[in-house]
């Protein structure tokens, strides 16, 4: 359904606590999702992807975790840092070619 | 590698006027380019998709006489948003695919256009 009028969620930590983000997806024939950072006025900046063949893909300070069964996606970010405010989204692939689906976004909020 | 600009970055303009949004890939050829519209505190939501060449692909709900999509070159799309009003008032995104060797982004996203009508 539409989102109009609806806040983004937000989730505040603490500097240098880790930071879990959640996403809910619906389409289970979707093989391939990227979490994106979008910092305010920007567009939105690739961070990490993970294929339907994997649970799990770690890089730099951020993890994403993939639970087929329920159709979730989670971002993990270690020590979380000022910078790391923002707004961040999943997306998944579909329909073929390389259109994308994001989901509905969560603030984060770093606190000092 | 991998940029895409967007142009311009902000924009003003009075009522009933049009105003075109630039895409250009920077350094790869871009095959297929995609244009979203995202409000305040909500996602981005896909308006069309435009391959080099052909005519563009809109979304359900999205009028293609208001939002004009021209990719007429592997570097740039343009989009117009014609007689813009107060509500067409949001942030415009683009995206670029098309890349060598980058099936981990299949979009890479531009800056974006802030479009402001009075």
């Amino acid at each position: 359904g539409e989102s109009v009028g609806l806040h983004l969620p937000t989730l505040s930590v603490q500097e240098g606590d880790n930071s879990i983000i959640n996403c809910a997806y619906s389409n289970s024939a979707s093989d391939y999702f990227i979490w994106y950072k979008q910092e305010s006025g920007k567009g939105p900046q690739f961070i990490i992807d993970i294929r339907s063949n994997m649970d799990k893909r770690q890089g730099q300070r951020v993890t994403v975790l993939l639970n087929k069964t329920v159709k979730h996606l989670s971002l993990q970010i270690a020590a979380t840092q000022p910078g790391d405010s923002a707004v961040y989204f999943c997306a998944e692939l579909t329909g073929g070619g390389n259109k994308l689906t994001f989901g509905t976004g969560t603030q984060l909020k770093v606190e000092l | 590698g991998a940029v895409v600009s967007q142009h311009p970055s902000w924009v003003i303009c009075k009522s009933g006027t049009s105003v075109k949004i630039e895409c250009r890939s920077l350094d790869f050829q871009a095959t297929t380019m995609f244009w979203y519209r995202q409000f305040p505190k909500q996602s981005l939501m896909l308006m069309a998709t435009s391959n080099e060449g052909s005519k563009a692909t809109y979304e359900q709900g999205v009028e293609k006489d208001k939002f004009l999509i021209n990719h007429a070159s592997l570097t740039l799309s343009t989009l117009t948003v014609t007689s813009a009003h107060p509500e067409d008032s949001s942030f415009y995104i683009c995206s670029a695919s098309g890349g060598q060797g980058s099936w981990n982004q299949p979009q890479h996203f531009g800056d974006g256009t802030r479009l402001s009508i009075l």
